[in-house]
């Protein structure tokens, strides 16, 4: 069955810092990724989508890359601040049905 | 303003009644999902819909039911048969996903969802 992985440990990190956090994907070959962004209590806000033909894209002090051989996405943020700090969410296409699934996330902490 | 909208933020429940969330968009999107989060834990797709009067089951829908009789609104039923309700529940919409790239860019917009408790 197809599955998502994202580390389940938080992410510490110090401001000013890059923070990368990994997305891993198993039995499906998707077509785009996206990323999202969730505050505690809230519903989680669109950051960048990543197409299978793009290598890396790019939005201010977010960067994406897409990794189709390796199954991967991994998502960095530079000098980051405590204002980054939140859970981030990696939702590969599934390809059937417009399903949207999402990993279970990782949680960013950066100190200042 | 548009946007998707879910009422109420917050519902008590007694053990043993069915509950219906509420969810409405205004951004004419023709896909809509219902997800569950628990503490601590990642989005759990309970239904999705892409058309009126359609709609799939996702990965968790045993113990919900929706309905889609209009493309703004996609409300969710918990019922009695759902054994641990207590959570929060998110919905969305998108546009359709497009299934292979170039395409247009699409985004899912999330409601400021609704807690559900158990009492």
């Amino acid at each position: 069955s197809q599955k998502i992985e994202q580390n389940s440990e938080a992410l510490n990190i110090q401001e000013g810092k890059t923070a990368t956090l990994t997305c891993n994907y198993t039995n499906y070959s998707p077509a785009y990724l996206q990323w999202y962004r969730q505050d505690p209590g809230r519903g989680p806000v669109f950051l960048l989508l990543i197409r299978e033909n793009e290598k890396e894209k790019r939005k201010e002090r977010l960067k994406v890359t897409f990794d189709t051989t390796l199954k991967q996405s991994l998502f960095h943020i530079t000098a980051s601040q405590p204002a980054d700090s939140a859970t981030y969410l990696c939702a590969p296409h599934t390809g059937g049905y417009n399903k949207l699934i999402f990993g279970a996330g990782t949680r960013l902490a950066v100190h200042p | 303003d548009g946007g998707i909208t879910q009422s109420p933020k917050y519902l008590f429940r007694k053990e043993g009644q069915n509950v219906t969330l509420s969810c409405e968009q205004n951004l004419n999107h023709d896909a809509m999902y219902w997800y569950r989060q628990d503490p601590g834990q990642g989005l759990r797709l309970i239904y999705y819909s892409q058309i009126v009067n359609d709609f799939q089951k996702g990965d968790i829908a045993e113990g919900y039911s929706v309905s889609r009789e209009k493309k703004e609104s996609f409300p969710l039923t918990v019922t009695s048969a759902q054994k641990n309700p207590t959570a929060f529940y998110l919905c969305a919409s998108s546009d359709l996903l497009p299934l292979t790239g170039p395409g247009r860019n699409t985004e899912a917009f999330f409601g400021q969802g609704t807690r559900l408790t158990v009492v």
